[in-house]
């Protein structure tokens, strides 16, 4: 089946620094692209998503990329704080697929004093 | 303020005993799910409902069962639970249609443990 995953397990990053997590999707036919922070002991929130329309979108301190060519999706957060120490997922919607998302593994962020 | 509530948040149980664990928002969402999220899986669709007496099969529903008779509650329920259902559960709702995705709410999570 189609399925989303994520080249790093775990990415360790100083503060301040800027910090970029990857996604890779199978499924060309997907049409939306969601990224999720998950802190522990919480469930996912939303922190910004991307339509295949578009190959780049800015929120506060963030940005998605997408790279449909190579069916790869990347999460940049600038200047990143302890707060931002979390499992960061992202997730496909299928092209007519109603509302249901496929779910990548995760990334564990860990931010460095 | 806009929720999704889950109950209870941890459970240890034995295989074999039925259990319910509750969900209920407060945003008038047709769209209602459950997810189960495992070690190097990532969340993975049990049962979703798509309004009141709606639902319909996800990803991995074998072993559990659901019911949406009211729009604010989705409960999930495992008959005879076994220790391959021991993951943290959460449910999540929105509005129907194409997913305005900062409007889909995920409840905090059930850890379950069948020993």
């Amino acid at each position: 089946g189609e399925s989303v995953g994520l080249h790093l397990p775990t990415l360790s990053v100083q503060e301040g620094d800027n910090s970029i997590i990857n996604c890779a999707y199978s499924n060309s036919a997907s049409d939306y692209f969601i990224w999720y922070k998950q802190e522990s002991g919480k469930g996912p929130q939303f922190i910004i998503d991307i339509r295949s329309n578009m190959d780049k979108r800015q929120g506060q301190r963030v940005t998605v990329l997408l790279n449909k060519t190579v069916k790869h999706l990347s999460l940049q957060i600038a200047a990143t704080q302890p707060g931002d120490s979390a499992v960061y997922f992202c997730a496909e919607r299928s092209q007519g697929g109603g509302n249901k998302l496929t779910f990548g593994t995760g990334t564990q962020l860990k931010v460095e004093l | 303020e806009a929720q999704v509530t889950q109950n209870p948040r941890y459970l240890i149980t034995v295989t074999g005993k039925k259990l319910t664990v509750t969900c209920s928002q407060n945003m008038n969402h047709e769209y209602m799910s459950w997810y189960r999220q495992d070690p190097g899986l990532g969340l993975r669709q049990i049962y979703y409902s798509m309004n009141v007496e709606v639902t319909d099969k996800g990803d991995v529903p074998e072993g559990y069962k659901v019911s949406r008779k009211e729009k604010r509650n989705f409960p999930l329920i495992l008959e005879s639970p076994s220790p391959n259902q021991t993951s943290l559960y959460f449910c999540a709702s929105s509005p129907l249609g194409a997913p305005i995705a900062y409007e889909q709410y995920f409840g905090p999570g059930t850890r379950l443990t069948v020993t």
